[in-house]
């Protein structure tokens, strides 16, 4: 079973850009075993696919954010990251890093972190 | 508005079998996997059931899961209060070329 730990702000003011790590443990992100995925459920809400990377560096973004987002590996920390700019109260919400298998199920999920927007 | 289609709630008295259904189209549940997410309050998802109705270790035998065409059941038998979460559906879509979910169905044990 992998472990996944997500690490970033809390608060991050509107127009900004949102950074957040995902560490990962039990398996290493250069693998192959998994994609490395980011999922988001606003306060009260149902969850929202963000996307996923490949080891090898392949993405796939949601349609709704692909403008906006961007996701890489640092295989050094055996972490992966997701950047989200042009925040609005919108982007307001809980940001999971999970795992994802070739077949497209999530397994494991990191507890999740809550990100507000505001000024 | 999710692409795929949940009841906002379902509900059921202990021991009583309950159904979540998942409703999609050829894009998604009709030509891919679908998949079920159990979330308690506060906690993160967890993966309920895979490809249909497989159930990763650990899971009971009460959940079991089901497709016909473009849309999706979860089967809860044998309820049980500690049963009481939100759950998902999740498929990957062909059209958005990317993984869309239901907006969730909130299980009241009553």
């Amino acid at each position: 079973q992998v472990q996944l730990q997500e690490s970033g702000p809390g608060l991050v003011k509107p127009s900004e850009t949102l950074s957040l790590t995902c560490t990962v443990s039990g398996d290493s992100v250069t693998s192959g075993s998994f994609y490395w995925s980011w999922i988001r459920q606003p306060p009260g809400k149902g969850l929202e696919y963000i996307g996923y990377l490949s080891y090898s560096g392949s993405t796939n973004y949601n349609p709704s954010l692909r403008s906006r987002v961007a996701m890489s590996i640092d295989a050094s920390k055996n972490q992966f990251s997701l950047r989200l700019s042009s925040l609005t109260a919108a982007d307001t919400a809980i940001y999971y890093c999970a795992s994802l298998t070739q077949d497209l199920w999530f397994p494991d999920w990191g507890q999740g972190t809550l990100v507000t927007v505001s000024s | 508005q999710s692409v795929l289609t949940q009841p906002p709630s379902v509900s059921g008295t202990p021991g009583q079998t309950v159904t979540i259904s998942c409703s999609g189209g050829f894009s998604n549940i009709g030509g891919n996997l679908v998949n079920w997410y159990q979330q308690f309050p506060g906690t993160a998802p967890k993966l309920l059931i895979y490809r249909y109705n497989q159930r990763p270790s650990g899971v009971p035998d009460r959940f079991s899961g089901s497709k016909s065409v473009t849309s999706a059941s979860l089967a809860i038998s044998g309820l049980q209060s500690e049963d009481e979460a939100d759950y998902y559906c999740a498929s990957w879509d062909d059209t958005l070329r990317g993984e869309v979910f239901g907006g969730g169905t909130k299980l009241t044990v009553l």
